[in-house]
């Protein structure tokens, strides 16, 4: 079946470092992948879109790798920022316009 | 500054009781989502539409949810009849191919 991994198990850096946030999936041949950002008791808001013949996309301190052979995306944020801290999800979007999370990583940045 | 609206933005009801739930999604958007989300589970696909045409609804637990675009700026998600599992914050989510955009969400209880 379907699956999507991301770390559950949450990442604590400190305040200036990049963070990087792996997602890995199996069984899906993604159109594109998509990372958000959800903080306690709101909507995941849309941070960056890749697609399948993207190897990599850039947004002011964001950076995402898509690698299709890897089956694997890499999230960084560069100089991190106590505002960073959240958790970031993975979605992936086939062909056919269905999208599927992951079940997110949790970070923390410390100042 | 467009956004999806959802709404009730908390309901609590009794087991047995027909829930619904409406999304205003963003105007001119082509695909709409709905999503659950609890802490076990994730963020889990329910159904979505592209252009008012259902495409799949496969998540959902068929003889009890069903999911409808009336017109292009309303989307239904209705429970009959609710059970406790049902508990949960349900998403709307809109897009067109270029991120998807979540509204704030409506708690359920279900007691």
């Amino acid at each position: 079946s379907q699956k999507i991994e991301q770390n559950s198990e949450a990442l604590n850096i400190q305040e200036g470092k990049t963070a990087t946030l792996t997602c890995n999936y199996t069984n899906y041949s993604p159109a594109y992948l998509q990372w958000y950002r959800q903080d306690p008791g709101r909507g995941p808001v849309f941070l960056l879109l890749i697609r399948e013949n993207e190897k990599e996309k850039r947004k002011e301190r964001l950076k995402v790798t898509f690698d299709t052979t890897l089956k694997q995306s890499l999230f960084h944020i560069t100089a991190s920022q106590p505002a960073d801290s959240a958790t970031y999800l993975c979605a992936l979007t086939s062909g056919g316009f269905k999208t599927i999370f992951g079940a997110g990583t949790r970070l923390f940045v410390k100042a | 500054d467009a956004r999806v609206t959802q709404t009730p933005r908390h309901k609590v009801t009794e087991m047995g009781q027909e829930v619904t739930m409406r999304c205003q999604p963003i105007l001119g958007h082509n695909t709409v989502f709905w999503y659950r989300q609890t802490m076990m589970q994730g963020l889990e696909l329910l159904a979505y539409f592209r252009n008012r045409a259902p495409l799949d609804d496969s998540g959902m637990p068929k003889d009890r949810f069903s999911a409808e675009m009336p017109d292009a700026t309303l989307a239904t998600l209705k429970i009959q009849p609710s059970e406790p599992r049902d508990s949960a914050v349900y998403f709307c989510a809109s897009g067109l191919d270029r991120g998807n955009y979540f509204g704030p969400g409506t708690r359920l209880t279900v007691l």
